[in-house]
């Protein structure tokens, strides 16, 4: 199972959007609503920021919000706020109980 | 509050074994289908092993297959990961993640990690 593809890097100016995008095919990403999105910080374990596409976690700000159309999903961060700033992951279920996630995408905060 | 907490993690070398541990609590363990992610020093995330709320179904990933096997005890809330012939490319911290099971198959709450060493 091949990862999916996401950008290295993203950046934007505090209060700016920026959205990141996550490739994979129909075997995944374009054959399942069951896409999701981590946030980690450095050193710290990941945290859910998105599931299902597009549902928020309770304590997720609104400023994160998810899509996805045929094979690509994106996340976007309105807003954007300092803290903001890590490394962002998809995943997606892949079927027969397997699960793929991207390469990852470094947001940073100008 | 849910509360997961790895541990049994160290240096191995090369086709040696090792057993890893994750304790809940906040949750009613036996509810809850649990996974396990790893992660390489530097690199992305991998989903590694998957194990149904009550212990009768198990999946891996292609990568770790016939090598490693996640188990669990509901009456200790303790998940557990066997690793076995462990290769270089198991060097990774693996956290214990908890599927919310309400049909979303994603992974709501992570534990701080527990790092692999696979070295001589």
């Amino acid at each position: 199972q091949s990862a999916l593809t996401q950008p290295r890097s993203v950046s934007g100016s505090p209060g700016q959007s920026v959205t990141i995008s996550c490739t994979g095919t129909s075997s995944d990403v374009g054959g399942y609503n069951y896409v999701s999105w981590y946030q980690q910080h450095p050193g710290k374990a990941p945290k859910a920021m998105i599931y299902g596409v597009s549902k928020r976690p309770s304590g997720v700000p609104d400023r994160f919000s998810g899509s996805k159309s045929g094979n690509t999903a994106s996340l976007t961060i309105s807003g954007l706020q300092a803290e903001d700033e890590g490394d962002y992951y998809c995943c997606s279920y892949a079927g027969s109980y397997t699960w793929v996630f991207g390469g990852g995408t470094k947001v940073t905060v100008l | 509050q849910v509360q997961l907490v790895e541990s049994g993690g160290g240096v191995v070398q090369p086709g040696r074994s090792l057993r890893l541990s994750c304790a809940a609590s906040g949750i009613t363990f036996s509810r809850y289908a649990m996974h396990w992610v790893r992660q390489a020093p530097g690199k992305g995330l991998e989903w590694v092993a998957l194990i149904s709320y009550d212990g009768t179904n198990e999946y891996y990933a292609d990568s770790v297959k016939g090598r490693i096997s996640i188990s669990r005890d509901n009456s200790k809330n303790t998940l557990y990961l066997q690793m076995s012939s462990l290769r270089a490319e198991d060097t990774a911290v693996y956290y214990c993640t908890r599927d919310p099971s309400d049909g979303y198959n994603y992974f709501a709450n992570w534990g701080q990690g527990t790092l692999v060493t696979v070295s001589s």
